[in-house]
């Protein structure tokens, strides 16, 4: 079992849709990341939560301690949100724990 | 524009051989990560450092792997002998903790390593 589980693996949006990915964990976390890789492999940290809330223009990611889980959302999707979105989370212990990521495509 | 960098960008060569990947964390960060990213395993935290330090290195193959970090504006990770199995993505990030403060830092990634051993 992976102390990560993203869903969905894949997902497809017209651009201007609402979109949102999903993270849970299974490990008592210290921060949680949302990561995100273009498709020519750059990688770009979006978030980087351990309670609450928090928004970077159209970027929302939200997390529940109580529930071990955080959601990314996007609002008003654009073909260059298209990337991989990779949720990590980092223990108690201080090790990283990674999600396999969810594909994000945005067709115009 | 303050930003990490990685050298080689593109790195092929033979089974056996030594491999050294090279990282300049941005100046200024006290924290560097190592991350290997396949297709198979995805993303994976090899080791990373707190001042120079080693905090963690446990998702790193100890009989062929090391990573040290000589001075603050270098991180190098070596590999030998390299194997096939070792193809992969080599990223380095490194963020700043500052002191008396927990460890939830911002990640700065570099633009990777992407190693071929044949």
């Amino acid at each position: 079992k992976n102390e990560v589980e993203q869903s969905p693996q894949n997902l497809t949006a017209q651009e201007g849709e609402f979109i949102t990915i999903n993270c849970s964990y299974s490990v008592g976390i210290s921060a949680l990341h949302w990561l995100q890789q273009h498709p020519g492999g750059g990688i770009v940290s979006l978030f980087m939560l351990s309670s609450g809330k928090k928004k970077h223009g159209r970027l929302i990611a939200t997390i529940n301690i109580q529930e071990k889980h955080s959601s990314l959302h996007i609002t008003a999707s654009h073909p260059r949100d298209s990337a991989v979105y990779i949720c990590a989370v980092r223990n108690t212990g201080n090790q990283f724990y990674f999600g396999t990521g969810t594909s994000l495509t945005v067709i115009p | 524009d303050a930003r990490v960098t990685q050298t080689p960008r593109h790195k092929v060569t033979e089974m056996g051989q030594e491999v050294t990947m090279r990282c300049q964390p941005i100046l200024g960060h006290n924290t560097v990560f190592w991350y290997r990213q396949t297709m198979m395993q995805g993303l994976e935290l090899l080791a990373y450092f707190r001042n120079r330090a080693p905090l963690d290195d446990s998702g790193m193959p100890k009989d062929r792997f090391s990573a040290e970090m000589p001075d603050a504006t270098l991180a190098t990770l070596k590999i030998q002998p390299s194997e096939p199995r070792d193809s992969a993505v080599y990223f380095c990030a490194s963020g700043l903790v500052k002191d008396g403060t927990t460890s939830q830092e911002t990640q700065y990634f570099g633009p990777g390593t992407r190693l071929l051993v044949l």
